[in-house]
């Protein structure tokens, strides 16, 4: 009954390679986000879909492609991948779009591009 | 731009002692948010408090709010091995894009 869910945990791959990461949420709620954490615990917004429409897109390189096919799901699929973007992934849900909600993340995936 | 910035950056201390954690921004707020990350976890949301609260309390947690000084702190009271984790704040404001714009975080090691 895992509230935020994401698949893999851990992802190895090589430079190159395009790979996806996916998130579910069974939390009822309408928005769904992306966050980058840097080695460093920088927590960056990466994206934010609101009932599978893209609500914000920061400055993303565009080989990061989310897609939402419903509101509780909520794909990250990064193409062409390079060594910076080894990072920890995390998806996150709140009830909705409204400000400042809380949000629920999940447990996050390990990308390590060699 | 970062606009939540905690100190220490970390803080190591013993079983039943109490924890102090900070937090600045640098722009008017409608709330902030105190997040805890156990290593190699997601963030667990802690407590949020508005603007126009100064204090909130959820069991050993403690989160002050100084608008004025554009502060806030986060105390665990009594803490326990099992505290040690990060602790970011997050801040949002209305007109920031719907964003919440988060902290560096304190890292807090508590020791048996």
């Amino acid at each position: 009954d895992t509230a935020v869910s994401q698949t893999p945990k851990y992802l190895v791959t090589q430079m190159g390679n395009d790979k996806s990461i996916k998130c579910e949420q069974n939390l009822g709620h309408d928005t769904m986000y992306w966050y980058k954490q840097d080695s460093k615990k920088f927590l960056k917004i990466m994206f934010s879909y609101n009932n599978k429409e893209l609500i914000i897109n920061e400055t993303v390189p565009n080989r990061f492609s989310p897609k939402s096919p419903d509101k509780a799901h909520l794909n990250l699929h990064i193409n062409s991948l390079e060594l910076g973007d080894s990072a920890v992934y995390f998806c996150a849900s709140s009830q909705d779009i409204a400000g400042g909600r809380v949000q629920y993340f999940g447990p996050g995936t390990r990308l390590t591009v060699t | 731009s970062q606009q939540g910035e905690e100190d220490p950056q970390a803080l190591s201390i013993q079983e039943g002692e109490n924890a102090t954690m900070n937090c600045s921004y640098k722009t008017s707020i409608n709330n902030l948010q105190w997040y805890r990350q156990n290593s190699g976890r997601g963030l667990v949301h802690l407590i949020l408090i508005r603007s126009n609260e100064r204090e909130k309390h959820s069991g050993r947690l403690r989160v002050t709010l100084d608008t004025s000084k554009k502060s806030s702190s986060l105390l665990i009271t009594a803490s326990r091995a099992a505290d040690t984790a990060s602790y970011f704040c997050a801040t949002y404001n209305a007109g920031n894009n719907r964003k919440l714009i988060w902290g560096l975080g304190t890292s807090l090691a508590v020791n048996p």
